[in-house]
């Protein structure tokens, strides 16, 4: 059975730092992309970030780029977010989000983690 | 960057209605769009990818349709197990966008 679990979410200053992880089991992590979606509370979904399961090409949203970093540890199956300078608007629930198909980069999502809560406020 | 939207942003309806959302996309996106339920407090489950295809496990009262710039999914018969928030994905590209949902309450 696919799980992933995120950890590391809390309260935060603006200006301060975060690292998100993601552990993954029942499935071979090393095959898929993977993916970090957030979700502002009482708001819709936003796409935050995917790092391939190849070459380990990583891709951003316009609203994180320079500040956040995705990456990955095969060996470990876990999927990290590095989260810099953040803002209030980074306020959010972030899941880990499995993409669907093994061995490409699809960009959909068929499983998810429970995620965890950023709060970024002085 | 394409720009996703969805119609209604709420719909009320009784269990047995059938229903039909409606998701737009700013560009053609072909058949690049998934759907996902998602209820209060629970991560989004994947419904529907490729437009019209049913994901494994998914009961067969939801179908997806449309290509090009603008999208249906169908609940054929609403169970009490339906009532959530719905949202269409493009994956169309290497920034994958999401509309800003579909919520479906009970009338």
């Amino acid at each position: 059975e696919v799980h992933l679990l995120e950890s590391g979410g809390g309260l935060v200053q603006p200006g301060g730092s975060l690292r998100l992880s993601c552990a993954a089991s029942g499935f071979t992590f090393s095959s898929y992309a993977m993916s970090w979606v957030r979700q502002p509370p009482g708001k819709g979904l936003e796409w935050v970030s995917t790092i391939s399961d190849s070459d380990g090409s990583t891709y951003y949203a316009d609203s994180v780029k320079g500040r956040f970093t995705i990456s990955r540890d095969n060996s470990k199956n876990t999927l990290y977010l590095q989260m810099n300078s953040l803002r209030a608007a980074d306020t959010a629930v972030y899941y880990c989000a499995k993409d669907s198909m093994r061995n490409r980069l699809d960009l959909y999502f068929d499983y998810w983690g429970q995620g965890t809560l950023v709060t970024v406020s002085s | 960057d394409i720009q996703m939207t969805q119609s209604p942003s709420t719909l009320s309806a009784s269990v047995g209605d059938r229903v039909t959302l409606t998701c737009r996309a700013s560009q053609r996106i072909s058949s690049w769009l998934a759907w996902y339920q998602q209820k209060p407090g629970k991560a989004p489950k994947l419904l529907i990818y490729k437009a019209s295809s049913l994901q494994s496990g998914v009961p067969s009262r939801f179908s997806g349709s449309g290509s090009g710039t603008e999208f249906t999914l169908t609940i054929s018969s609403l169970q009490p197990d339906d009532f959530a928030t719905y949202y269409c994905q493009h994956y169309n590209s290497y920034s994958p966008a999401f509309g800003p949902g579909t919520k479906v309450d009970i009338k």
